[in-house]
This record gives C-alpha cells, sequence and structure tokens, in this order.
C-alpha cells in the first residue's frame, strides 16, 4: 500500500533557528514528490521534486529528494514566526488517468519570537 | 497564476438540509479537480477525484450518492453535501491541475482552493 510518512509530526523552534523536516515515501509508479504549506486555510505549493540530488530553492525554503532512498528532506533556514505552518508532503503516483497524491500527515511547525 | 477560488469560504446549515460548494480554477483550465475533507489537526483526506465530463471517482468509504460531484466545464466543479448531517461538518479543500501541463510531471502539482468550512447544526 502507497504511503508517506514524514517526521517529527511537530516541532518547536525559535527564530532564528534552522529546521529540517523529513519525508520518506512508498508509492507505487512514483513519478514527483510536491511539498506544500498550510497555515489556516488550504495549502500552498511550494517545490515540485522529480529528479534526485538537485536542490530545489526559494529564499529561505530549500529541498532535496533521494529517489534511491526514497525520501526528501525541506529545510528552512534563519526561521521566522511566519514560518509557523504544517508542512505537507505528498508523494504522486502515476497510473493511467489515475493520478493522485498519496499525503503524509504533516509536520506542524512553529516559531516562537 | 494558478489560481484556484472556493465559494462559499464557510456556511451554516441545518440538518437535512442540501449545500452546494463551487470551485473554480481561474485563470487555467482545469480536466483534473480533487475534492478533500480535513479535520482539525489532520491531514487531508481525498474524498473524490473530478474529470470534465464524466463520472467522479470516489474512494472508498465514500458515499457518492451522499456527496454529488458535477465537473461541468473545464474550469468548474461543484460538491454537494446532500441531506446534510452535523458529523459532515468539516473543512472541505478542492484542488484542481492544470490542464496545460497534462503528460508531464509538472501536472501532478495540484493547487488548492481556500476551502469551505461548513457546519451543520
Amino acid at each position: 500500500e502507497d504511503k508517506v510518512v514524514q517526521s517529527p509530526l511537530s516541532l518547536v523552534v525559535h527564530e532564528g533557528d534552522t529546521v529540517t523536516l523529513n519525508c520518506s515515501y512508498e508509492v507505487t509508479n512514483f513519478r514527483s514528490l510536491l511539498w506544500y504549506k498550510q497555515e489556516k486555510k488550504a495549502p500552498t505549493f511550494l517545490f515540485m521534486l522529480t529528479s534526485s540530488g538537485i536542490e530545489k530553492k526559494s529564499g529561505r525554503l530549500s529541498s532535496i529528494l533521494d529517489k534511491k532512498e526514497l525520501f526528501s528532506i525541506l529545510n528552512i533556514t534563519a526561521t521566522q514566526t511566519g514560518d509557523s505552518a504544517v508542512y505537507l508532503c505528498a508523494g504522486a503516483s502515476y497510473a493511467g488517468n489515475n493520478r493522485k497524491l498519496i499525503w503524509g500527515l504533516g509536520t506542524s511547525l512553529a516559531v516562537n519570537p | 497564476g494558478a489560481v484556484v477560488s472556493q465559494h462559499p469560504s464557510w456556511v451554516i446549515c441545518k440538518s437535512g438540509t442540501s449545500v452546494k460548494i463551487e470551485c473554480r480554477s481561474l485563470d487555467f483550465q482545469a480536466t483534473t479537480m480533487f475534492w478533500y475533507r480535513q479535520f482539525p489537526k489532520q491531514s487531508l483526506m481525498l474524498m473524490a477525484t473530478s474529470n470534465e465530463g464524466s463520472k467522479a471517482t470516489y474512494e472508498q468509504g465514500v458515499e457518492k450518492d451522499k456527496f454529488l460531484i458535477n465537473h461541468a466545464s473545464l474550469t468548474l466543479s461543484t460538491l454537494t453535501v446532500t441531506s446534510a448531517h452535523p458529523e459532515d461538518s468539516s473543512f472541505y479543500i478542492c484542488s484542481a491541475r492544470d490542464r496545460s501541463w497534462a503528460g508531464t510531471s509538472k501536472g501532478d502539482t495540484q493547487y488548492f482552493g481556500p476551502g469551505t468550512r461548513l457546519t451543520v447544526l
């Protein structure tokens, strides 16, 4: 059965700290891995990763995929209180026309001032 | 780009009534839209996949007669919760895939609407 496991489930840090969020996956017909940030409302897209070893970067956020070991990490440097959110990881499974995302439970990040 | 709207953003209704939620892709066409449900402090639970011009595909355990989905155009999908009961109270979120990226890995990306908070009294 397909699954995506995120760790830790929750994390509390101080502003300025660097955090690493983990995501491991077992997804049949895996094609890509996606990271989303969810604050109070619906998730907003962060990254999509398809190739191993190629870092995607956006400001203080970066992410990388290891398709051999079946995991991805999301790094946030110099955290700010605005980074407080739930970070969701999802694996994209391609099986004909039935493409859907397999979601992890998320990592709840709280950044304290 | 890739903006998805949802309406209403919140709704309160009486038990036994039906509620319709609209999901629109504003600046792209979406052959596929997804409907999720999310309980507090839990992850997204996929309810159904909505394909334009065809019947929706429901996930196991989701009653298709209770959660009616219509995907009438490339930019609009609707979810109707029929005969709503208090246990249907939840946060309902739709997402859409951009048709222009169909067949590519970029087409895996789902863009989410802001969600609809449903409370059934």
